[in-house]
């Protein structure tokens, strides 16, 4: 089966730096996603990566290494409005996403 | 440039009833996929339209079922409604590529509609 894990809540400080980890198992690879979703609020897109290595978008970087299965979602000078789950989600074979549960990051001041 | 639109935004049906969620893409794109979101959990995949035909299917019953329109628009149908399918239902459009691909693969995006919030009781 098709399989993707992240951890279910993570907690950081304001200003610091947070990385939340996605392990996958699916059936073929057309590249990964990170998305931030707000509660009651549909995903916002954040990232993607095909080939491995980090992408870097502002404060936000996403890594990838197909060979492990692994992805990180990198976040540096945490604000409290990023407080949302962050979901990793990858395209399959067949063009579809495949979505882990996300992980809820909680900011502390 | 509107996004992609759904409605209604909330919705309450009681069991056994039929519900339809609608969805307009986002200007541009062709493609749209549909997603059930329940609470704490990630989307699942339901099923995708694409050239007004249902072009790959996730693991949900028949009582789910869709229809794109001419102007890329859809609708998700839900037929003898249970208590489960209380979720947000996500619609997200994206382009398709040259050769008749779903998705981009290069720094694709789909885009999300703000959800119909469902609930069953």
């Amino acid at each position: 089966g098709q399989n993707i894990d992240q951890p279910t809540e993570m907690t950081a400080t304001e200003g610091a730096i947070v990385q939340i980890n996605c392990t996958y198992q699916t059936s073929g690879f057309n590249g990964l996603f990170w998305y931030q979703q707000h509660a009651g609020e549909a995903p916002t897109f954040l990232s993607y990566n095909v080939l491995d290595g980090l992408e870097e978008k502002g404060r936000f970087s996403s890594f990838l290494s197909r060979s492990k299965g692994y992805s990180y979602l990198l976040l540096k000078e945490l604000q409290m409005k990023d407080s949302a789950s962050y979901l990793c989600a990858v395209l399959d074979s067949n063009y579809q996403l495949i979505w882990g549960a996300g992980t809820k990051l909680i900011i502390k001041p | 440039d509107a996004g992609v639109t759904q409605s209604p935004t909330h919705l309450i049906k009681t069991r056994g009833q039929q519900v339809t969620l609608r969805c307009s893409p986002k200007s541009g794109h062709d493609t749209v996929s549909w997603y059930q979101q329940a609470l704490g959990q990630g989307p699942q995949f339901i099923f995708q339209y694409y050239e007004e035909e249902e072009r790959q299917r996730g693991n949900f019953p028949d009582r789910f079922s869709g229809h794109q329109f001419p102007n890329y628009s859809s609708e998700l149908n839900v037929n003898a409604l249970l208590l489960g399918d209380s979720a947000l239902y996500l619609c997200a459009s994206s382009p398709t590529g040259g050769e008749g691909e779903p998705f981009l693969v290069m720094n694709t995006e789909a885009f999300f509609g703000q959800g119909t919030r469902l609930t069953v009781v």
